[in-house]
């Protein structure tokens, strides 16, 4: 079946340490996106990539970094410099068509990172 | 830049009840609108989306929103709640440029009592 896969499900990281977060799909879809979700916030956008080799950053990018050397693969990596880091995060992929996308997101599971 | 607000973070009825959920976007051009369904610890499901066709969207789980331009909402009803129904909703709008990117209003948890 095709899809997303996060993983970890769940990770802890101690204060000063990088961690990085997988996220592949075998939808074929060009474009992918890494979402930090807290409580009552919604959903934040921290990086998004319309092509291998090519990304932006979204409205959080600070304290993370990202990679698209593979269109099936979009890992994230949340450095030391991100000051609060546990939150729940969501990568998602969608299929880009034309000038402007339907928008239409397709979401991994999920990852839930705790800093101790 | 896009904006969604989606009114009360959490609504609460009972069990058959009517279910209506609020969400205004701001936008001079009707842009594509969505709404997606997210159950504990889990990603997020599309439920129904708008893209200048129909007005009145129907999307899973018998839910279905109207799209209205004169007041910019997309309010999303279901005529009956079900208990399986509990769960956090999130209405969203894509930018209208080349971004594709989607802008998520804050949430509405739904609580269903029997």
């Amino acid at each position: 079946d095709g899809g997303i896969t996060q993983s970890p499900k769940y990770l802890f990281r101690k204060e000063g340490q990088n961690v990085t977060l997988s996220c592949e799909q075998n939808l074929n879809h060009d474009a992918m996106y890494w979402y930090r979700q807290d409580p009552g916030q919604g959903l934040r956008l921290i990086y998004y990539s319309q092509i291998v080799n090519d990304f932006q950053k979204g409205d959080i990018a600070e304290g993370y970094s990202v990679s698209r050397e593979k269109k099936e693969s979009f890992p994230l990596t949340v450095t030391s410099a991100q000051k609060n880091p546990t939150a729940f995060y969501l990568c998602a992929s969608s299929r880009t068509s034309g000038r402007i996308g339907t928008g239409e997101l397709f979401f991994g599971e999920g990852s839930r990172l705790t800093v101790l | 830049a896009q904006s969604v607000t989606q009114l009360g973070s959490h609504v609460s009825v009972s069990e058959g009840a009517l279910v209506l959920l609020r969400c205004n976007y701001s936008s001079s051009v009707p842009p594509y609108l969505f709404w997606y369904v997210q159950y504990p610890n889990q990603g997020l499901q599309l439920l129904l989306k708008y893209t200048s066709a129909a007005t009145l969207v129907k999307g899973i789980n018998g839910f279905e929103a109207e799209f209205k331009k004169s007041e910019t909402s997309f309010h999303l009803t279901k005529p009956s709640a079900h208990m399986s129904d509990a769960a956090e909703y999130f209405c969203a709008v894509s930018e209208v440029d080349s971004s594709y990117k989607l802008i998520f209003g804050s949430g509405t948890r739904l609580l269903v009592r029997p």
